[in-house]
């Protein structure tokens, strides 16, 4: 079955630097990669998304890139604040968009200003 | 808004209880889903159902059922509680295609089983 691995599972920055995380999945028919936001003690929350179809996709300060060939996909924040502090999850979809996604372990991001 | 909700935010049970967690969703979705989430283990997807009446096995289905009679509540059985359980448990709906693939998460049962 699909496997998603992420790094880093922390990342400390300072105020107003760049934050990447990386994810690599293993089943080459995922087709959908979601990255999920979570506070703390809330429900994570959908933060941007990719299909496999496109090569980057941009929402403000928050930009993911997709490589099919190497199966891996990134979330890169730019201009980081303080209240982008959570956890991130990055997912993948082997069955089709909008089916069952495979998570990966998440990444603690701490902003400090 | 898109709403779903899960029946308590904390439970404690004892060992060998037959433990019911609910979840119900606002949004006519047809699509929902539990995950339990561990430390440094992420989400793990436990069942999911894409129908009234139909459910599938998730990664880690053994000491778990689910139910679904309707469509806006789907049900996480644990049939005999075991200490190994004790997790945060998340539920999630989403609508299948229409361009819009989101899981709406619920804010999560804390469960603790002694």
């Amino acid at each position: 079955g699909e496997n998603v691995e992420q790094h880093p599972s922390t990342l400390s920055v300072q105020e107003g630097d760049s934050a990447v995380i990386k994810c690599t999945y293993s089943d080459s028919a995922s087709n959908y990669f979601p990255w999920y936001k979570q506070e703390l003690g809330k429900g994570p929350q959908l933060i941007i998304d990719i299909r496999s179809n496109v090569g980057e996709k941009k929402d403000q300060r928050i930009a993911v890139t997709l490589n099919k060939t190497a199966k891996h996909f990134s979330l890169h924040i730019t201009e980081t604040q303080p209240e982008d502090s959570a956890v991130y999850f990055c997912a993948a979809s082997p069955n089709g968009a909008g089916t069952a996604l495979i998570f990966g372990k998440g990444t603690t991001l701490s902003v400090s200003s | 808004d898109v709403k779903v909700t899960q029946s308590s935010r904390y439970l404690v049970k004892r060992t060998g209880e037959k433990v019911f967690l609910e979840c119900v969703q606002d949004m006519d979705h047809e699509n929902m889903f539990w995950y339990r989430q561990d430390p440094g283990l992420g989400l793990r997807l436990i069942y999911f159902s894409y129908d009234v009446k139909m459910k599938e096995k998730g990664d880690i289905p053994e000491g778990y059922s689910v139910s679904r009679e309707k469509k806006e509540r789907f049900s996480l059985i644990l049939e005999s509680a075991s200490t190994n359980q004790t997790s945060m448990y998340l539920c999630a709906s989403s609508v299948p295609g229409q361009g819009n693939y989101e899981q709406y998460f619920g804010p999560g049962t804390r469960l603790t089983v002694t």
